[in-house]
Formats: C-alpha cells, sequence, structure tokens
C-alpha cells in the first residue's frame, strides 16, 4: 500500500523559505511515476505547485516558477518543496500527491500539511 | 492557462437522488479531466480519470462524462458519504495542470 506522508514546519515567517518534505512508502521514488506539490488555501480549491521525476527533472506551475524548488532524494525515498520569499497568500495545507500517468491523475495523496505564514 | 469552471457552486440534494455536477473548460483538454472528492479535513481521492474512467475502489454509482469542453460527474443515487466537495482537473496541457473552483454537495 503507497503512502505519502508530509512533514516541515507549520509556521514560517514572511519573506521566509517554506520547507517541506514528503516522504513515500510502499513504492520507490524510482518508479515510473511523477510526483507533486498541490496547495490548497483555507477554505478555497487546489492549485497545483509542481512535480519531479526521480532523475531529477522538474516542471513548475508558470505563476509560482520563480519562488519554487522541488527536489529529489532517491537514498531517502523522499521528496521536497522549497518556496522563497512568502507572504500570508502562501498559508495553505500542503499536500504532495503521486502523478499516475497511466491514469492521467493524481491517484495518491498524503495527508496534508498546514502552513502559515505569519511573524 | 486552462480556466474550468465548474457549476454550480453548491448543489443541495437529499439522499437516494441523483447528482449532476458540470465542468466546462476554457478551450478543449480532449478526455484529460480527472474529478476528485473531498471531504473536511482530508485529502482529495480520485473518483474519474480520462473523462469517464473509475479508479480503483470507486462504487458504480459514480460515472463521467464529456470530452473537448464539457464534461459531467453523476452521482446515481447518494449515500451519505457522498456529501463532500468535488473537483475537476484537467491534464491536457501538461504539465500546467489546472483545477475547477469546486462544487459543494450537501445535504438539502
Amino acid at each position: 500500500q503507497v503512502q505519502l506522508q508530509e512533514s516541515g514546519p507549520g509556521l514560517v515567517k514572511p519573506s521566509g523559505t517554506l520547507s517541506l518534505t514528503c516522504a513515500v512508502s510502499g513504492d520507490s521514488i524510482s518508479s515510473s511515476y511523477w510526483w507533486s506539490w498541490v496547495r490548497q488555501p483555507p477554505g478555497k480549491g487546489l492549485e497545483w505547485i509542481g512535480q519531479i521525476y526521480h532523475s531529477g527533472s522538474t516542471n513548475y506551475n508558470p505563476s509560482l516558477k520563480s519562488r519554487v524548488t522541488i527536489s529529489v532524494d532517491k537514498s531517502k525515498n523522499q521528496f521536497s518543496l522549497k518556496l522563497s520569499s512568502v507572504t500570508a497568500a502562501d498559508t495553505a495545507v500542503y499536500y504532495c500527491a503521486r502523478d499516475n500517468t497511466v491514469y492521467d491523475a493524481f491517484d495518491i495523496w498524503g495527508q496534508g500539511t498546514m502552513v502559515t505564514v505569519s511573524s | 492557462e486552462i480556466v474550468l469552471t465548474q457549476s454550480p457552486a453548491t448543489l443541495s440534494l437529499s439522499p437516494g437522488e441523483r447528482a449532476t455536477l458540470s465542468c466546462r473548460a476554457s478551450q478543449s483538454v480532449a478526455s484529460f479531466l480527472a474529478w476528485y472528492q473531498q471531504k473536511p479535513g482530508q485529502a482529495p481521492r480520485l473518483l474519474i480519470y480520462d473523462a469517464s474512467n473509475r479508479a480503483t475502489g470507486i462504487p458504480a454509482r459514480f460515472s463521467g462524462s464529456g470530452s473537448g469542453t464539457d464534461f459531467t460527474l453523476t452521482i446515481s443515487s447518494l449515500e451519505p458519504e457522498d456529501f463532500a466537495v468535488y473537483y475537476c482537473q484537467q491534464r491536457s496541457n501538461w504539465p500546467r495542470y489546472t483545477f475547477g473552483q469546486g462544487t459543494k454537495l450537501e445535504i438539502k
């Protein structure tokens, strides 16, 4: 059974960098999937942030591209998100998800982690 | 960017009734459309992929249809656990994925 688990600080100061990690269990991060980050501001809809392949190839949402870095650590079977220069608008629940290109959909999601940007 | 518009924003129905949710794309996405269900405090769950294929373990009362710009998610007979928020997502413009704003299905 594949499971994803997000971790990281729940509070980040304005202008700081948000850093989260997604641990993958039950599957190898080197399998033929892309791995994504999606966020959801309180009471709002879903926004795709970006994705990474085990080779290190990445794709980012153009609206966030200048501030986002996604990386992979195959030795730990995990991938990470860094979002720089955060503001209150970046306050959201952050989800990691498996991007199943056979299903053309996100078929496995983490439980999500709330990150608040505040001083 | 492909914009997805879901309607209605809120749908009030009773258990046992049929629910019809709509998702319209600003340009053709062929059949590269997925539907997700999200309950309060939970992550989204994949229901339908490629417009009409049920994901593993999804009950047969859920069905998807459409292609191009107009899509529908139908729940044939609502169960109490079906009341949630539903999102559509396009994957046509890979990898610039976008989601609709959601339809809240509430108990009447």
